[in-house]
């Protein structure tokens, strides 16, 4: 069974702050993940997908993937109360399901005014 | 600019009733998909379609039928409902099966 862990929080930072979102992963031949934000009672939305390692941005949210240990994460730079949120990981698996996102069961950020 | 559509939003239904889902996309995506998504168990998949005419089981098929009925409509059949698939169940699609997936609104499905 291929799993996909994220601390679930609740994360809690200040308005301004960076907050830091993690995953980790455990199919190592999995070359596709993706960050998706999800509002209370909403769907996911896709807010950053990486393929090669190291620093992806997109205004104020970076991704980074370091795939020799099996992990990602997101950055998000002067966080807003609205970007308070539960934020899901995805992970695409290799190998003969290759049509298959494993999602991780998201963290909760909390932005604080 | 629609995006993927989900019908209904909302519905209750009686232990034994059956019920369609429906899901429409116009981006021109090839590949569709059905999750369900229950507290603390995060994201699952039911169905994949990776194309017209093709459809593949996911993680959590038992109790569900699908039909890819065209490029643009990927539908979820419950047939004969149970209280455990009480969900929120999603439909998404991407272009291609390694391509970010977008997701429709959901719909809350109870089952008493």
């Amino acid at each position: 069974q291929k799993e996909v862990e994220q601390n679930s929080g609740p994360l809690s930072v200040p308005e301004g702050a960076i907050a830091s979102l993690n995953c980790t992963y455990s199919d190592r031949g999995s070359q596709s993940f993706f960050w998706y934000r999800q509002y209370s009672g909403k769907s996911p939305e896709l807010i950053m997908f990486i393929y090669s390692n190291g620093d992806k941005e997109d205004g104020r949210f970076t991704a980074q993937l370091n795939k020799a240990s099996q992990y990602v994460s997101l950055l998000i730079r002067d966080s807003q109360p609205s970007d308070s949120a539960t934020y899901l990981c995805a992970v695409k698996d290799s190998g003969g399901s290759n049509y298959k996102l494993t999602f991780g069961k998201g963290t909760l950020l909390t932005v604080n005014p | 600019n629609a995006g993927v559509t989900q019908t209904p939003k909302f519905q209750v239904l009686k232990t034994g009733q059956s019920m369609t889902l429906q899901c429409a996309q116009d981006m021109n995506h090839n590949s569709m998909y059905w999750y369900r998504q229950d507290p603390g168990m995060g994201l699952r998949l039911i169905y994949y379609s990776a194309s017209e005419g093709t459809t593949d089981k996911g993680e959590v098929p038992n109790g569900y039928n699908v039909s890819r009925l065209n490029k643009r409509e990927f539908s979820l059949r419950l047939e004969s409902a149970a209280p455990s698939q009480t969900s929120v169940y999603f439909c998404a699609s991407s272009v291609v099966d390694n391509q970010p997936q977008h997701f429709g609104d959901g719909t809350r499905l109870s089952i008493l």
